[in-house]
C-alpha cells in the first residue's frame, strides 16, 4: 500500500527566510511520481512543484526547490526568501507512475505560517 | 495556463436530498478527473477515478448509486451526491489532467447538509 507522511503539523518562520517542510513516503511502484502542493485559506489547491522518482535532480521551480533522497523515501519543500504569501498548509503527495495509478495519495498537511 | 473551475463553491441542502457539482478544464485536456472529498481536519479522500471513454473506478466506501459521475469530454465531469446526510459533508475536489502529467485543482465546492 501507499502512504505518504508529513510528521511537522505547522512551522512559523520569520518572513525572507528558507524553510524546509519533511515528506516521507511509501511505495511498491519502481517508477512513482512526487509532487507539493499548498492550500490557501479560500480553500484553493495550487499546484507547486513535481519530482519524477527516476530523476536524480531535484526540481525547483521559482522559490520551490526540493530534497529528494530516494534511498530514505524522502522528499523535501524548500522554500528560501519566504513571503506573507506563502502561509498555507502544504501537502505533498504521490502516484504510480503506471496506468490506472493516477490518483494521488496525500499527507496530511503542514500549516506554514510566514510572520512579518 | 491551466485552470479547473468548480461550481457551485459553496452549497447547502437538507438531508436526503440530491446536489450537483461540476467541473470544468480550461487550458488543458482533463483525460482523468479525480474526485475527492476533503475533511475539516484536511484529509482526502479519493471517491473516484474517471478517465474519458474508460469505466468510473470507485474506491471502496463510494458508489455509483450514491455518487454518480459523468465525464463525457476533455473538458467536463460532474458529480452528484444523492440522499445528501451529515456524514456526506466536506469540501468537495476535482483533479483534472492528462495521465502523464500532475492533477490540477479546482477550488472546491464546499458541501453543507442540514
Amino acid at each position: 500500500a501507499q502512504k505518504v507522511t508529513q510528521t511537522q503539523t505547522s512551522i512559523s518562520v520569520m518572513e525572507k527566510t528558507t524553510v524546509t517542510m519533511d515528506c516521507v513516503y511509501e511505495t511498491q511502484d519502481s517508477s512513482y511520481f512526487l509532487f507539493w502542493y499548498k492550500q490557501t485559506a479560500s480553500g484553493e489547491i495550487v499546484f507547486l512543484i513535481r519530482q519524477d522518482s527516476y530523476k536524480k535532480e531535484n526540481a525547483t521551480v521559482g522559490h520551490y526547490s526540493l530534497n529528494f533522497q530516494k534511498p530514505k523515501s524522502s522528499i523535501g519543500l524548500i522554500i528560501t526568501a519566504t513571503q506573507i504569501e506563502d502561509s498555507a498548509v502544504y501537502f505533498c503527495a504521490m502516484r504510480g507512475a503506471s496506468s490506472g495509478s493516477w490518483q494521488l495519495i496525500f499527507g496530511s498537511g503542514t500549516q506554514l505560517t510566514v510572520m512579518p | 495556463g491551466a485552470l479547473v473551475y468548480q461550481y457551485p463553491r459553496r452549497t447547502i441542502c437538507k438531508s436526503g436530498t440530491s446536489m450537483r457539482m461540476e467541473c470544468q478544464a480550461v487550458g488543458f485536456q482533463a483525460t482523468s478527473v479525480a474526485w475527492y472529498r476533503q475533511s475539516p481536519q484536511k484529509t482526502f479522500e479519493l471517491i473516484a477515478l474517471s478517465t474519458v471513454n474508460s469505466a468510473i473506478k470507485y474506491e471502496q466506501n463510494f458508489t455509483q448509486e450514491k455518487f454518480p459521475i459523468s465525464h463525457p469530454n476533455l473538458s467536463f465531469s460532474s458529480m452528484t451526491v444523492l440522499n445528501a446526510y451529515l456524514e456526506d459533508r466536506g469540501l468537495y475536489l476535482c483533479g483534472a489532467g492528462d495521465w502523464e502529467y500532475e492533477q490540477y485543482f479546482g477550488p472546491g465546492t464546499r458541501l453543507t447538509v442540514l
